[in-house]
């Protein structure tokens, strides 16, 4: 099956851009998905598509997708964005088509 | 606004089947213009995808616990449900049951439930 590879954690001063990868093989021809997750609470889908927002999260997150690395973008960190971030992607090729990264522990200092 | 939320037992004993619920509203399973799906978390990981069912009742799931996973759905009372058979501490985790929005071979979970814990211990 497809693998979704982050990194364990990135840390982050307020008001600095964070910058949260996900790698995969030829991962730039898949569609890339984000999710965010706090302490306790359901992950919520922060960018879809490589890089659309969905309504009402903030123009800070972005995406991108090239290659074999998929990038999720935060401008303007806030102590709010502390969470868990996994990318996922639908892999209509294979026969475990939904996969998710390991997840990626933001800090910020 | 769709909201989902999963209910069952939160302990479950090791070899018997694990069975949750998830019950939708403000939208219809019937409309045909989603999926359905289960996603599992154990403490302190990340997320497993575990299946997904159309309003039709056609399924797909995880080949890795195909043998033991069977969702169903109920559009009369616009409701999917879990059952995880002989489990054993390894299926401890939050289950949670989401919207799968599937588009041009691609997908994304942009509906959650809020989670449902159910630990396997005698």
């Amino acid at each position: 099956s497809y693998v979704l590879t982050q990194p364990p954690s990135v840390s982050v001063a307020p008001g600095q851009t964070a910058r949260i990868t996900c790698g995969g093989n030829n991962i730039g021809s898949k569609n890339v998905h984000w999710y965010q997750q706090k302490p306790g609470q359901a992950p919520v889908l922060v960018v879809y598509d490589d890089s659309d927002r969905p309504s009402g999260i903030p123009e800070r997150f972005s995406g991108s997708n090239s290659g074999n690395t998929a990038t999720l973008t935060i401008s303007r960190v806030e102590a709010g964005d502390e969470a868990d971030y996994y990318c996922q992607v639908w892999d209509s090729t294979s026969d475990h088509p939904g996969v998710f990264g390991g997840g990626t522990k933001l800090t910020v200092l | 606004q769709v909201q989902l939320q999963e209910s069952g037992p939160g302990l479950v004993k090791p070899s018997q089947a694990l069975s949750l619920t998830c019950t939708v509203s403000g939208g219809s399973i019937s409309s045909g213009d989603y999926y359905w799906s289960w996603i599992r978390q154990p403490p302190g990981k990340g997320l497993e995808w575990i299946g997904y069912i159309y309003y039709s009742g056609n399924t797909y799931y995880n080949p890795s616990l195909k043998s033991r996973v069977t969702i169903s759905v109920d559009t009369s009372k616009n409701q999917f449900s879990l059952k995880l058979s002989s489990v054993t501490a390894a299926d401890t985790a939050v289950y949670y049951c989401a919207r799968l929005n599937y588009y041009d071979s691609s997908g994304n979970f942009d509906y959650w439930g809020q989670g449902s814990l159910v630990t396997v211990s005698s």
